[in-house]
């Protein structure tokens, strides 16, 4: 099984501001990584797909980066509609496809 | 437009059973494999099991082998989950998911808690 890790747990940004998110697969998955949005008490949303190809309805102020083993999940300018949980998911070997623990982006 | 939407969540013993179904609509939904994925209370993501487009092939995690059986109706547009011998730790809100992988298009979830 491919485990998925993500960096940092918490990350504390002021609206308009950069955010960096990481993830890190255990094993090479080239680039059949996911990330996904998810606010409180709804269900995820996938924002990219192959590291880098944005979903249709994701803004372009969302960008992902990587392959590999590593890979990042920016977010240009922070607006208050972008502060949610975020997750990675590997889907070069499956099953199981796994996901990361998840990020939080709060506040500052 | 595009949807999935789950139902039969609730309060079971441990022990119990239960079946979650999750109606599609919007797209073909025979031509797609199917996912349950599930989160609970505060955790993160899992993924549950899956099935290909006719039912032929079906494939769980590890936790949940033997206990879980996934399974669709492609003439009523439905996945189902049948869940037996649940435990504490099968209390999540339960996702059914296109896809086996890029996972474009999710339900809004059900609820499902194992409790005495």
């Amino acid at each position: 099984e491919i485990v998925m890790t993500q960096s940092p747990a918490t990350l504390s940004v002021s609206p308009g501001e950069r955010a960096t998110l990481s993830c890190w697969a255990s094993q090479s998955i080239s680039s059949d990584l996911a990330w996904f949005q998810q606010k409180p008490g709804q269900a995820p949303s996938l924002l990219i797909y192959g590291a880098s190809t944005r979903a249709t309805s994701t803004p372009a102020r969302f960008s992902g980066s990587g392959s590999g083993t590593e890979f990042t999940l920016t977010i240009s300018s922070l607006q208050s509609e972008d502060f949610a949980f975020y997750y990675c998911q590997q889907y070069n070997k499956w099953p199981p496809t796994t996901f990361g623990q998840g990020t939080k982006v709060e506040i500052k | 437009e595009v949807q999935l939407v789950e139902s039969g969540g609730g309060l079971v013993q441990p022990g119990g059973s239960l079946r979650l179904s999750c109606a599609a609509s919007g797209f073909t939904f025979s031509i797609y494999w199917m996912s349950w994925v599930r989160q609970a209370p505060g955790k993160g993501l899992e993924w549950v099991a899956n099935i290909n487009q006719d039912g032929s092939e079906k494939f769980y995690v590890d936790s949940v082998k033997g206990r879980f059986t996934i399974s669709r109706d492609n003439a009523k547009n439905s996945l189902y989950l049948q869940m037996n011998s649940l435990r504490a730790e099968d209390t999540a809100v339960y996702y059914c998911a296109r896809s086996p992988d890029i996972m474009d298009v999710w339900g809004k979830g059900t609820t499902v808690t194992v409790s005495s």
